[in-house]
């Protein structure tokens, strides 16, 4: 898994409250991303990040927000989750500068929002 | 707007037979196209994949073939067997400059069975 954890790995949580998803890394590495994955959608884009507090909008950036104060820490929040924003979320690094870098993905944190 | 379209959704096999999935893309301004495979609880994980200065690519067992007139790029699993079932993603991106790596357009994905 390329030394990438995700917490939590499961939640439930209730419309308009927010919450915060926490991607660490252990190599150190500058890129990170977000991506969420839903059925009939594959994986989508959310935010990415290419160092600290360098971050940029995904294709599907709306509603959510990222921090990066550390390297080796890449949060994402939804401010005020709703149901459109149940789904599995994955945190991906690339280890190597380049557009043939694999993505790394973690183990994924899959949100419930009722 | 889904940029790249993968079919079929699902597929079934037996142990040996050679199951074949398909993207098109309409970016013409994708330049490298990945598979990534899935396990279930598990994240995606890069499986092979292809520029479009070749038509296609084989690593092992996996073969990506690719028609760059027809923007379509297809998968192919040479004597498939029980433990490659898992769900099967092709992908593309475009070369932007530094950030533009790892902004991948995945499609919908398919989720392979081959029963033993």
């Amino acid at each position: 898994d390329a030394g990438i954890t995700q917490s939590p790995r499961h939640k439930v949580t209730e419309t308009g409250t927010p919450v915060t998803l926490r991607c660490h890394q252990t190599e150190n590495h500058r890129y990170m991303y977000w991506y969420r994955q839903d059925p009939g959608h594959g994986l989508r884009l959310i935010h990415y990040s290419y160092g600290v507090k360098d971050t940029d909008k995904g294709e599907v950036s709306d509603g959510y927000s990222v921090s990066r104060s550390k390297t080796e820490d890449f949060l994402l929040t939804l401010e005020s989750a709703t149901s459109s924003q149940t789904s599995v979320y994955f945190c991906a690094i690339s280890t190597v500068w380049g557009q043939d870098s694999p993505l790394h993905f973690g183990n994924g944190t899959r949100l419930t929002v009722t | 707007q889904q940029q790249v379209k993968q079919s079929p959704q699902s597929l079934i096999v037996q142990k040996g037979g050679i199951p074949i999935i398909n993207c098109a893309y309409e970016n013409t301004a994708f330049d490298y196209f990945p598979w990534y495979q899935q396990f279930p609880g598990k994240g995606p994980a890069l499986l092979i994949a292809i520029r479009p200065d070749v038509s296609e690519k084989k690593e092992g067992r996996f073969t990506i073939s690719f028609n760059k007139s027809a923007k379509q790029f297809s998968l192919h699993i040479m004597d498939s067997q029980p433990g490659d079932s898992a769900t099967y993603f092709c992908a593309a991106s475009e070369n932007a400059g530094g950030t533009s790596y790892g902004k991948l357009t995945f499609g919908q994905g398919t989720i392979l069975t081959v029963h033993p």
